[in-house]
């Protein structure tokens, strides 16, 4: 099994600010990784797939770059919305998630 | 626009089955692989289940093989997960979800709500 670990697991940001997520697998997943996100109460969103393309209807303030082991997302300037909680997901082999950063208000 | 609603989920007692279904509408249902993805309360996410379009494949993560079987009917645009022996541990949200099997594994898309699952005597 791919282990993915999240860093960190709550990051306080301002909103307007910057907010940079990380990911590590523990052995290379190329560039099969997903981001989602989760607000209290509903589902999972799709963001980014394949690391760094936004899926539909995704706003260009949200990024992903990385592959093999390490990879990020990106959110340029935290709107009030963007507050949740943020998953990586490998596909690379059987689908394992990371245990979550929750993004807070500072 | 891609709908999913689960339904069937509640309180059942520890060795005691279940069957959830997700009924799919606003995309070609029977062209799409769909997966189950559940979480524990409070918890993260862990992939449980996919079946390919035509329902000819069907794949389950180790914690639940052998329990739980994923079928679905491509004429009522809606899939299932019939779970038998049941444990506390599969106490959770489960949710539906369009698959994609662009690396030969499954990557999940749009997801429903989910339907909870309490396992407890």
């Amino acid at each position: 099994e791919i282990v993915m670990t999240q860093s960190p697991a709550t990051l306080s940001v301002s909103p307007g600010e910057r907010a940079t997520l990380s990911c590590r697998a523990s052995q290379s997943v190329s560039s099969n990784l997903a981001w989602y996100q989760q607000k209290p109460g509903q589902a999972p969103r799709l963001l980014i797939y394949g690391a760094s393309t936004r899926a539909t209807g995704i706003p260009a303030r949200f990024s992903g770059s990385g592959s093999g082991t390490e990879f990020t997302l990106t959110i340029s300037s935290l709107q009030s919305e963007d507050f949740a909680v943020y998953y990586c997901q490998q596909y690379n082999n059987w689908p394992t998630f990371g245990q979550g950063t929750k993004v807070e208000i500072k | 626009e891609v709908q999913l609603l689960e339904s069937g989920g509640g309180l059942v007692q520890p060795g005691g089955s279940l069957r959830l279904s997700c009924a799919a509408s606003g995309f070609t249902f029977s062209s799409y692989a769909m997966s189950w993805v559940r979480q524990a309360p409070g918890k993260g996410l862990e992939w449980v289940s996919a079946i390919s379009g035509s329902g000819g494949s069907t794949y389950y993560a180790d914690s639940v093989k052998g329990r739980f079987t994923i079928s679905r009917d491509n004429s009522k645009n809606t899939l299932y997960l019939q779970m038998n022996s049941l444990r506390a541990e599969d106490t959770a949200v489960y949710y539906c979800a369009t698959t994609s099997f662009l690396t030969g594994y499954p990557s999940t898309d749009y997801w429903g709500q989910g339907t909870l699952v309490t396992v407890s005597s």
